[in-house]
């Protein structure tokens, strides 16, 4: 069974401040990874997507990725209220059929405070 | 542009009861899926449609059956509802297969309760 775990948190951190989001994930051949951010009662929206190893910015979120300890991250830089949301990292597993197939983890619960 | 959308948004149905959700997508995707989303279990894949024509099983197909009725739409039913099928359910579309550049963008959501 593939996996991919993150601690469910809630991750709580003071306005303007960095939030780091953790995943790691079983199938050491996946290949694509992504976050989404999801807020109370809406659907995934998609921040980042990352495939080669090191670090990816886009304004104030960066993903990390390092494929030999089977770890991604996301980073976001100057914490507003507004970013208080679930974030989801998935994973697309190793080729072999599973093209099409994202598995999710359970997700991160960030509060940023005021 | 809508995007993907699904209907109906709340439904709430008794055991035993058969529906079906909608869903289409104007974003001339190949790829559309649908996902159910529990608390405590996260995302998961009921079932997907690479391309028009085409369905596969996802990770918790029983007790669904899908349509793909064509490269817009992308159907799910419950033949017989039960209450272990009360959750949220998303669709979603992607190009063509993920990575590479292409991801899932979801629908808004439906939230089905089976009493």
């Amino acid at each position: 069974q593939k996996e991919v775990e993150q601690n469910s948190g809630p991750l709580s951190v003071p306005e303007g401040a960095i939030a780091s989001l953790n995943c790691t994930y079983s199938d050491r051949g996946s290949q694509s990874f992504f976050w989404y951010r999801q807020y109370s009662g809406k659907s995934p929206e998609l921040i980042m997507f990352i495939y080669s190893n090191g670090d990816k910015e886009d304004g104030r979120f960066t993903a990390q990725l390092n494929k030999a300890s089977q770890y991604v991250s996301l980073l976001i830089r100057d914490s507003q209220p507004s970013d208080s949301a679930t974030y989801l990292c998935a994973v697309r597993p190793n080729s072999g059929g599973s093209n099409y197939k994202l598995t999710f983890g359970k997700g991160t619960l960030l509060t940023v405070n005021p | 542009n809508a995007g993907v959308t699904q209907t109906p948004k709340f439904q709430v149905l008794k055991t035993g009861q058969s529906m079906t959700l909608q869903c289409a997508q104007d974003m001339n995707h190949n790829s559309m899926y649908w996902y159910r989303q529990d608390p405590g279990m996260g995302l998961r894949l009921i079932y997907y449609s690479a391309s028009e024509g085409t369905t596969d099983k996802g990770e918790v197909p029983n007790g669904y059956n899908v349509s793909r009725l064509n490269k817009r739409e992308f159907s799910l039913r419950l033949e017989s509802a039960a209450p272990s099928q009360t959750s949220v359910y998303f669709c979603a579309s992607s190009e063509t297969e993920l990575g590479s550049g292409n991801t899932i963008y979801f629908g808004e959501g439906s939230w089905l309760t089976v009493v």
